[in-house]
C-alpha cells in the first residue's frame, strides 16, 4: 500500500494561514489523496479529496503537486477549533483492494 | 449529513468474553470499515466490507471477525477477548470506491479487557 509522510506536529497562530505539508512519493495513478482530522474523543472527520487538479472547500484547500508525489492541506485562517491531529492518506480509487492506511498525522497546535 | 453509530462509547469486557461491536450507517453506503486506533500506532484497518455478505482482510485481522448481513449494519466480533485488544475501535462507511468518496465515522467505542 501507498504510503504518506507528515510532521509529527505544527504550530500556528490563530487567524494565520496554516501549510500542513504530506509526502506520498509511491502514489499509484487511481489513488485519491484524502484529508481528514481527528479532535479529541471524536472520530476522524473529512476535511477534503483530490486526484489531480487542486481542491476548495468551505473548510480547506488541498494544493496537489504536478508529479503528485506530495500534497499540501491549506487551512486559510486558523480558528482555535482547528487544533486537531491531521491525517493525509490515500487510496479509494477504483479497486477495492486499495484500502486506506492512516499513518500517525500531524498535530496542530493554534495559539490564540 | 451521514450518520455512522456505534453502538457502545465505553466497553469492559473480560479476558476469553466473545464480544460484539455494532455499527449501522443510515446513508445506503455501499462500503463499511473497522479500524482501531493506539496511541502510537495511528489507525490500523482491520477489516472491511464493500457489499452485504463480502469482506475482506484489512492489515490486522488476526483475532477477529466481522459480519454484515444487511447493508446498513456491519459488526466487529472478537471470539476470545484478549487484553492487547484494549484500544479505541473506529467504524467508517463510504458511498463506494469509484470516485473517491470520503470515509464517514463514528465516534468510536472504547474497549477494555481485563
Amino acid at each position: 500500500d501507498a504510503k504518506t509522510t507528515q510532521p509529527n506536529s505544527m504550530e500556528s497562530n490563530e487567524e494565520e494561514p496554516v501549510h500542513l505539508p504530506c509526502n506520498h512519493s509511491t502514489i499509484s495513478g487511481t489513488d485519491y489523496i484524502h484529508w481528514y482530522r481527528q479532535l479529541p474523543s471524536q472520530g476522524p472527520e473529512y476535511v477534503i479529496h483530490g486526484l489531480t487538479s487542486n481542491v476548495n472547500n468551505r473548510m480547506a484547500s488541498l494544493a496537489i503537486a504536478e508529479d503528485r508525489k506530495s500534497s499540501t492541506l491549506i487551512l486559510h485562517r486558523a480558528t482555535l477549533r482547528d487544533a486537531a491531529v491531521y491525517y493525509c492518506i490515500l487510496g479509494l480509487g477504483n479497486n477495492a483492494g486499495n484500502m486506506l492506511t492512516f499513518g500517525g498525522g500531524t498535530r496542530l497546535m493554534v495559539k490564540p | 449529513d451521514v450518520k455512522v453509530t456505534q453502538s457502545s462509547r465505553y466497553l469492559v469486557k473480560r479476558t476469553g468474553e466473545k464480544v460484539f461491536l455494532e455499527c449501522v450507517q443510515d446513508m445506503d453506503h455501499e462500503n463499511m470499515f473497522w479500524y482501531r486506533q493506539d496511541p502510537g500506532l495511528g489507525l490500523r484497518l482491520i477489516y472491511f466490507s464493500y457489499d452485504v455478505k463480502m469482506k475482506e482482510k484489512g492489515d490486522i485481522p488476526e483475532g477477529y471477525s466481522v459480519s454484515r448481513e444487511k447493508k446498513e449494519r456491519f459488526s466487529l466480533i472478537l471470539e476470545s477477548a484478549s487484553t492487547n485488544q484494549t484500544s479505541m475501535y473506529l467504524c467508517a462507511s463510504s458511498l463506494d470506491f469509484a470516485d473517491g468518496s470520503p470515509l464517514h465515522f463514528g465516534n468510536g467505542t472504547r474497549l477494555t479487557v481485563t
